[in-house]
């Protein structure tokens, strides 16, 4: 079974500071993936970044990169230079081999507060 | 974007009623998906679906039915809703890529329900 942990509930970050967000896995599968989706008081889910487990770099999407340690079972979402539109949930899934599909296990997702 | 609509987008009904929820893709996924959110559970997946007629449960699947008869719509069905299916309804979409670990689900934007 596939599970997902992200220990902070709620984070603060002040403006234009970098802030990381946790999340561990826990898996037995060799080939997986690990996303990150961010879902803002609107409530729609946005895709942010994607890492492959045999990816050897670090994925980045701009101000969005994830710091992924395979040992550690670790794919952490580091966001620089923070905006006041980046206060949202953030949610870490994992994707794995399904019936059928590729499936996610999400996490239970950081609140994260941009302060001016 | 897979171009994933819902509706209806708000939805108050009564203990016992049956309920369904629509989901419309632009894009021509494969793969269709139904979650719920719920406060401190993350995203949890009730039903999913790999193609026209072909769907299988997800970790919360009691208490619902899926329809899939065209590509585009993946229809969710409470037969009989209750109190305790208040929550939020995300469907997503999956292009459905061979090796596709790292094919991105777009959700849609969400169908707030409330059994009374």
């Amino acid at each position: 079974a596939q599970k997902i942990t992200q220990t902070q509930p709620g984070m603060f970050v002040q403006e234009k500071e970098a802030v990381t967000l946790d999340c561990t896995y826990d898996t037995s599968d060799q080939s997986y993936g690990l996303f990150w989706y961010k879902q803002p008081s609107s409530g729609e889910m946005i895709f942010l970044i994607y890492q492959g487990s045999y990816d050897e770099q670090n994925a980045t999407e701009g101000r969005y990169s994830l710091n992924f340690q395979k040992a550690r079972k670790s794919a952490n979402l580091v966001i620089s230079a923070s905006q006041l539109g980046d206060s949202a949930m953030y949610f870490c899934a994992m994707s794995f081999v399904g019936a059928g599909s590729y499936q996610l296990t999400f996490g239970k997702g950081t609140k994260l507060s941009v302060i001016p | 974007d897979a171009g994933i609509t819902q509706s209806p987008r708000h939805k108050v009904t009564e203990t016992g009623t049956p309920v369904t929820l629509r989901c419309h893709q632009t894009e021509n996924h494969r793969y269709m998906y139904w979650y719920r959110q719920d406060p401190g559970h993350g995203l949890r997946l009730i039903h999913y679906s790999y193609g026209v007629k072909d769907t299988d449960k997800g970790e919360v699947s009691d208490g619902y039915s899926v329809s899939r008869s065209k590509t585009e719509d993946f229809l969710l069905t409470l037969e009989s809703a209750t109190s305790s299916q208040t929550s939020v309804y995300f469907c997503a979409a999956q292009r459905g890529l061979a090796g596709g670990l790292g094919d991105t689900q777009y959700f849609g934007p969400g169908t707030r329900l409330t059994v009374l």
